[in-house]
């Protein structure tokens, strides 16, 4: 099996950056890509292939890889990111997929 | 507009067998994979498998190989999730999405847009 590993939660300030890390051994030769679900609601990705963030997301959510983790960052933030967090990614094969365990996000 | 629109709430006993939809609309459907993400009360997101409409080729988490079978009808754009024997354990919320690259070439990538989600709720 494999495993995407993500801090239960982060707690940020209105205004501040929260930073959210993801760690796993084929991060290396794989892309992550980072959702997010707010209650009730299907989740959204708001970042494709490590960095690149899709339509419509703003520019606070930023996504950057360093060896085996990978991180989501969001500046500035507002209280309407106040979410569970998943990164997704694969193993070294490509042939099984993951999420994280995900990492809820309070915004105090 | 690309969506995915999923059958409603259901309540079954352990024991009974299920089958929930999932339609795509506003693109090919055939040709992007689908794939299921089941949601346990209070936890997280856990990758069940994808398929492909255009042949029906399905790829299975280990987790649940022999536990659900994916299938689709291509001429009503939907595709299905079911289960022959529900367990309480499968009481769950469950997510299709469709797949971001175009074309039967699967490589890991994001899934978008999701839909809404089926709740299923089994009772022993």
């Amino acid at each position: 099996s494999y495993e995407l590993t993500q801090p239960p939660s982060v707690s940020v300030s209105p205004g501040q950056t929260a930073r959210i890390t993801c760690s796993g051994d084929a991060l290396p030769n794989q892309y992550a890509y980072w959702y997010q679900q707010k209650a009730g609601q299907a989740p959204v990705v708001v970042i494709f292939k490590d960095s690149e963030r899709p339509s419509g997301i703003p520019d606070r959510f930023s996504g950057s890889s360093s060896g085996t983790t990978v991180t989501l960052t969001i500046s500035g933030v507002q209280a309407e990111d106040e979410a569970d967090y998943y990164c997704q990614s694969a193993d070294s094969s490509g042939l099984l997929w993951v999420f994280g365990g995900g990492t809820k996000v309070t915004v105090l | 507009e690309v969506q995915m629109v999923q059958s409603g709430a259901e309540v079954k006993k352990a024991g009974e067998s299920l089958k929930i939809s999932c339609k795509g609309s506003g693109y090919n459907f055939n040709d992007y994979w689908i794939g299921w993400v089941r949601q346990m009360p209070g936890k997280g997101l856990e990758w069940m498998g994808i398929i492909y409409p255009d042949d029906s080729d399905a790829r299975y988490s280990p987790s649940f190989q022999g536990q659900v079978t994916f299938s689709v009808d291509k001429s009503i754009k939907t595709a299905y999730l079911q289960w022959s024997s529900l367990k309480a354990s499968d009481t769950a919320m469950y997510y299709c999405a469709r797949h971001a690259i175009f074309g039967v070439a699967i490589t890991p990538n994001y899934f978008d847009p999701w839909g809404q989600g089926t709740l299923v709720t089994v009772s022993s």
